[in-house]
């Protein structure tokens, strides 16, 4: 039974570029959550999708963009990439309803340069 | 005020000890609430659900106090594997997405 799976691992950029990340949720999943993570800090809530809609929204700005595919697979969008983007972006999945756990992903590592 | 608080450490404990922390929610009609525990550059890893008024498991012990917004975290007989941060996580003022805390670091001593 796999678990939350992120692409790519590693990720180096320079300012101005666009970047995409991926992730498949654990199998029974159907609603996915991004986060971002900078050094020393906790996990900050991006967005969630549900139904292939943006079900809710934290406070970043609209460079920060998603989808969530039919199988419930989703997309990370940044565009004109700061360096304040350098972080850990998580994905973590969860089944439906609002007050179940949320699982992980290992994360992808974005460096901006 | 933040929507979740944590108090950052770290705590430095000898092994064999006793240590708790506390997580404090802004939400009052929050429901459910989480404990993570995430290694150095790793993913959170989800260590207990708490939607009562508390939950245990092994050496850990979690506690729901309503009626002051806060949930804490006891272990007891800490282990050198126990060195991680812990992360508190609750359901966001608006009642739709998780609310990270900034975690709290603990290191176990030998």
């Amino acid at each position: 039974d796999a678990g939350v799976t992120q692409s790519p691992t590693h990720l180096i950029k320079t300012r101005g570029q666009q970047v995409t990340l991926r992730c498949s949720p654990k199998s029974g999943h159907d609603t996915v959550s991004w986060y971002q993570q900078a050094l020393g800090q906790g996990p900050q809530f991006i967005f969630q999708y549900y139904e292939e809609e943006e079900r809710q929204r934290g406070n970043f700005p609209d460079r920060f963009s998603g989808h969530q595919f039919p199988n419930y697979s989703s997309e990370l969008n940044v565009n004109a990439l700061l360096l304040g983007d350098s972080a850990l972006y998580l994905c973590a999945s969860s089944a439906g309803q609002i007050n179940q756990p949320q699982h992980f992903g290992d994360g992808t590592r974005l460096s901006i340069l | 005020r933040k929507e979740v608080e944590q108090d950052p450490g770290p705590f430095n404990v000898p092994e064999g000890a006793t240590v708790a922390f506390n997580c404090t929610y802004s939400n009052s009609a929050s429901q459910s609430f989480f404990w993570y525990r995430q290694d150095c550059r790793k993913e959170p890893k989800l260590l207990m659900s708490v939607y009562s008024s508390g939950n245990e498991d092994g050496r850990f012990t979690a506690q729901l106090n309503r009626a002051s917004q806060y949930i804490s975290l006891l272990i007891r007989d800490s282990k050198l594997s126990d060195s991680a941060t812990y992360l508190c996580a609750g359901i966001g003022d608006y009642g739709q997405n998780f609310v990270f805390g900034p975690g709290t670091r603990l290191s176990v001593l030998p």
